[in-house]
């Protein structure tokens, strides 16, 4: 059974600090992994996806990283801003048939001004 | 333009009502979904539909019933609303079934009274 761990739970940082958030799997049969943002209060939006067969993504100030093998991916956040603030999950998309979206619980992330 | 809209933003009821959420996407995509996200914050896949063809149901009551009339919309109907259906519904769509990235409405928050 797939499981999906994000670590830390929460994490605060001061603004321009680089930052890297984790997400680690069970089962390393995976057709995709996504990263999502969730603001308080509003519905989730995606920001990279990165197919099994890929290493990385990246857009704008964000990477993020896949290594199948030992079931983990990684989002890097470049120069923090405050309104990076929200709730970060990963998601990860099950290889067969019935690829549906195992979720973490996410990583609840604040940059102070 | 809003990609993905559910109505109405917030649902309080009471035990034992019918309640209906509505959900449209102006994506063109062929698939739509259902989540679920409880007070602990834990997302869990409801249902999807591909092409109005329903593709996953998970283990859920059926109180909860889908509909989705065209590709374009899906629908959830919840009879004999219960305390443990108290939660925030999100609907999300997808360009395909596999390996697309998924689109989140804002939600639709339910209180059970």
């Amino acid at each position: 059974k797939q499981e999906v761990t994000q670590i830390p739970a929460a994490l605060s940082v001061p603004e321009g600090e680089n930052l890297v958030l984790n997400c680690s799997f069970t089962d390393s049969a995976i057709y995709n992994l996504q990263w999502f943002r969730q603001d308080p209060g509003k519905g989730l939006t995606s920001l990279l996806l990165i197919q099994s067969s890929q290493r990385e993504q990246t857009s704008g100030r964000l990477n993020a990283s896949l290594d199948k093998s030992s079931g983990r991916s990684t989002l890097y956040i470049a120069a923090s801003q405050p309104g990076d603030s929200a709730t970060y999950l990963c998601a990860v998309s099950r290889a067969g048939n019935n690829r549906k979206l195992i979720w973490g619980l996410g990583t609840s992330l604040g940059v102070n001004p | 333009d809003t990609a993905v809209s559910q109505t109405p933003k917030y649902l309080v009821t009471q035990m034992g009502n019918d309640k209906s959420i509505k959900c449209e996407q102006n994506l063109g995509h062929d698939t739509m979904y259902w989540y679920k996200q409880d007070s602990k914050k834990f997302l869990k896949i409801m249902f999807s539909y591909n092409n109005k063809e329903l593709i996953i149901n998970e283990t859920v009551p059926n109180r909860f019933s889908p509909k989705s009339p065209d590709k374009a919309h899906l629908n959830l109907h919840i009879n004999s609303l219960e305390l443990g259906d108290s939660a925030v519904y999100f609907c999300a769509s997808s360009q395909r079934l596999q390996g697309f990235a998924q689109y989140f409405g804002p939600g639709t928050r339910l209180t059970v009274t």
